[in-house]
């Protein structure tokens, strides 16, 4: 069976310092990856959804950037945080390569809470 | 514009009473409809979606949904509440304008008491 690890849970960092979260999936392969944030326990952003390896596109302009090194391993960094990017962020996969078909759902990892102080 | 709303930030049920969870939509094409739930401190959990045929669709946990194209609603509906069903609820669109985006509403928390 498939499944999709993300961590560390929680992360407190200074405002400045980098920033990596490490997500994987397995089980799988040539998985569409996505990174979301969601503020206040509320509302989904995306912020970068990835269909292959070295293909990222990115949503929203921001401090942060994402990579996929290997099929099934998307991380999300950042040179310098920033106090904005505090939140709660969300790997996701959905197993359709290519496209995110009408009849396609997305798989959730546990979540990284991020402070930055 | 392309969206999708949860009218409500709360809801409140007594547990063994039926409960609803709105979510109304506007988007161009035919809309592709999701639900989804999350636990506290939790990633997201796919419920039930509506792509096509039958209105009333049924998912996880015994809830289903009701599409209903005319008020553009995708209620969320369970004959009788649990405890364990309080959660923060998704409702989700995808967006025609894109292969990848779906639009999320901003999510409705239900509380079910004893």
């Amino acid at each position: 069976s498939q499944t999709i690890h993300q961590w560390p849970a929680t992360l407190v960092q200074p405002v400045g310092s980098p920033l990596s979260l490490e997500c994987t999936v397995e089980g799988t392969s040539n998985p569409n990856l996505y990174w979301y944030r969601q503020a206040a326990g509320r509302g989904l952003q995306l912020l970068f959804y990835s269909v292959g390896i070295g293909q990222i596109s990115s949503e929203v302009p921001q401090n942060l950037s994402a990579s996929r090194p290997q099929d099934r391993q998307f991380i999300l960094s950042s040179k310098k945080l920033l106090l904005s990017d505090s939140g709660f962020y969300l790997c996701a996969w959905s197993p359709l390569h290519g496209s995110l078909a009408t009849n396609e759902k997305l798989f959730f990892g546990s979540g990284t809470q991020l402070s930055v102080l | 514009a392309q969206s999708v709303a949860q009218p409500e930030d709360q809801v409140n049920v007594a547990e063994g009473n039926p409960l609803t969870v709105k979510c109304t939509y506007s988007v161009s094409g035919n809309p592709y409809l999701f639900w989804y739930v999350q636990y506290p401190n939790r990633g997201l959990q796919f419920l039930l979606k509506y792509i096509t045929g039958d209105n009333l669709v049924k998912g996880s946990y015994g809830f289903e949904a009701e599409f209903n194209k005319s008020q553009t609603s995708f209620h969320l509906k369970k004959p009788s509440a649990l405890v364990s069903d309080s959660a923060l609820y998704f409702c989700a669109v995808r967006s025609s304008g894109s292969n990848y985006q779906l639009i999320w509403g901003a999510g409705t928390k239900l509380i079910i008491k004893p």
